[in-house]
């Protein structure tokens, strides 16, 4: 079946413009994960939801950073007012649920590079 | 806190020059330890799960194995398709994956 779908891959922006990065997980995952991989550093966590709940948003980064869930589907992540330090691949995973039986299934990521 | 360390950060292997990879770990209760391929410009792709100490997993020229304080991956026999990076994770509270940085590997025909 269908993987997780992220878009767009790539996306070059201008400092200071928002961005909205799109995940559409796998059909049936009720939980969704937000992750940040810049070049050299391993995965950065930044959010999940539960359904369309995000319990904990503190591993957004700053303020400008928000997501939200609709339907138990689709996800957005927004950017406000981009930082050239905010170019990383931005990562995507969904899991049928938060369980210790659930492996996470990634997106191949949007690539965002700010300018 | 959680934590997770991989070593070496990059391995290079000749073809069927057998090694192992090392994950170590702290946590605070174990819920599960995870290993994951990377190749470029892709997402990470599940290899394994591992739940217990002593508990092991194979699958084709690799095979998982977890104690209490660490993870190994070892590849036998290497092919160059092996070639990627390495990632393992533990589950945090919250039910994310916490990650390590990865081992790259390169295995030259």
């Amino acid at each position: 079946g269908a993987g997780v779908s992220q878009s767009p891959s790539n996306k070059v922006t201008e400092k200071g413009k928002d961005v909205e990065l799109r995940c559409d997980p796998i059909s049936g995952h009720t939980a969704l994960y937000w992750y940040r991989q810049s070049l050299g550093q391993g995965l950065e966590f930044l959010i999940y939801f539960q359904g369309n709940s995000a319990p904990d948003k503190s591993g957004l980064p700053s303020d400008r950073f928000s997501a939200e869930r609709t339907g138990g589907s689709v996800s957005t992540l927004t950017i406000q007012r981009t930082q050239q330090e905010d170019s990383a691949v931005y990562l995507c995973a969904s899991s049928l649920a938060l369980g210790q039986n659930s492996p996470l299934h990634f997106g191949n990521g949007t690539r965002l590079t700010v300018t | 806190e959680d934590q997770v360390t991989q070593s070496p950060e990059a391995l290079r292997l000749q073809e069927g020059e057998s090694s192992s990879l090392n994950c170590s770990y702290t946590v605070s209760g174990l819920r599960g330890l995870f290993w994951y391929r990377q190749d470029p410009g892709k997402g990470p792709e599940f290899l394994f799960t591992l739940y217990s100490a002593g508990e092991e997993k194979e699958k084709e020229r690799l095979k998982a194995t977890l104690t209490k304080k660490e993870s190994f991956l070892h590849i036998t026999a290497p092919k160059p398709e092996d070639s990627a990076t390495y990632l393992c994770a533990v589950k945090g509270s919250q039910g994310n994956l916490i990650f390590g940085k990865g081992t790259k590997l390169s295995v030259k025909p």
